[in-house]
């Protein structure tokens, strides 16, 4: 079955620094890339996503990209704030497999 | 408002004892989910349903039982077969299975004393 791995499972950064988290994949038949945001107490929102047959993709001060050939897929925030200060996580499905989520990413955005 | 209510919100058990927590939709979605999330483990599929009446288990369905009669609502029972049951519970909806995005409730977090 699927498996996905996320790095790094903690960041910190600077107010107004970008902030990368990255995650691989291991079943090519994934085409379905969502990232959530998780504030403390609360249930994960999907903040951005992306399919396979799309390389990059960009919503204000958030990006995506994705390399199928390497299975990897990449969360980018840029001019961070201390509102972004929450755990990401990625996930991958395809087909008729159910989400599989990484372990998650605690980010820290230090004002 | 439309969404996912989840409740209660914190429970406590004792050990040996059933417990069920509810979930309950109106965002008229064919498909639900409950996950398990445990410190640095990320969110794990407990059981899922593509539609009413109908249900599979996750990759750790082990010591739970869920229903689906209606299609707002899919309840989990923690049994006492769960060998590790104190975790955070989230269940999720989406318009169809494995369609796009999941919107979550706001969480049970179980503790067993």
């Amino acid at each position: 079955g699927e498996n996905v791995e996320q790095h790094p499972s903690t960041l910190s950064v600077q107010e107004g620094d970008s902030a990368v988290i990255k995650c691989t994949y291991s079943d090519s038949a994934s085409n379905y890339f969502p990232w959530y945001k998780q504030e403390l107490g609360k249930g994960p929102q999907l903040i951005i996503d992306i399919r396979s047959n799309v390389g990059e993709k960009k919503d204000q001060r958030i990006a995506v990209t994705l390399n199928k050939t390497a299975k990897h897929f990449s969360l980018h925030i840029t001019e961070t704030q201390p509102e972004d200060s929450a755990v990401y996580f990625c996930a991958a499905s395809g087909g008729n497999t159910p989400l599989v989520f990484g372990k998650g990413t605690r980010l820290s955005v230090i004002a | 408002d439309g969404g996912i209510t989840q409740s209660p919100k914190y429970l406590f058990r004792k050990e040996g004892q059933n417990v069920t927590l509810s979930c309950e939709q109106n965002l008229n979605h064919d498909a639900m989910y409950w996950y398990r999330q445990d410190p640095g483990q990320g969110l794990r599929l407990i059981y899922y349903s593509q539609i009413v009446n109908d249900f599979q288990k996750g990759d750790i369905a082990e010591g739970y039982s869920v229903s689906r009669e209606k299609k707002e609502s899919f309840p989990l029972t923690v049994t006492s077969a769960q060998k590790n049951p104190t975790a955070f519970y989230l269940c999720a909806s989406s318009i169809g299975y494995n369609t796009g995005e999941l919107f979550f409730g706001e969480g049970s977090r179980l503790t067993v004393l």
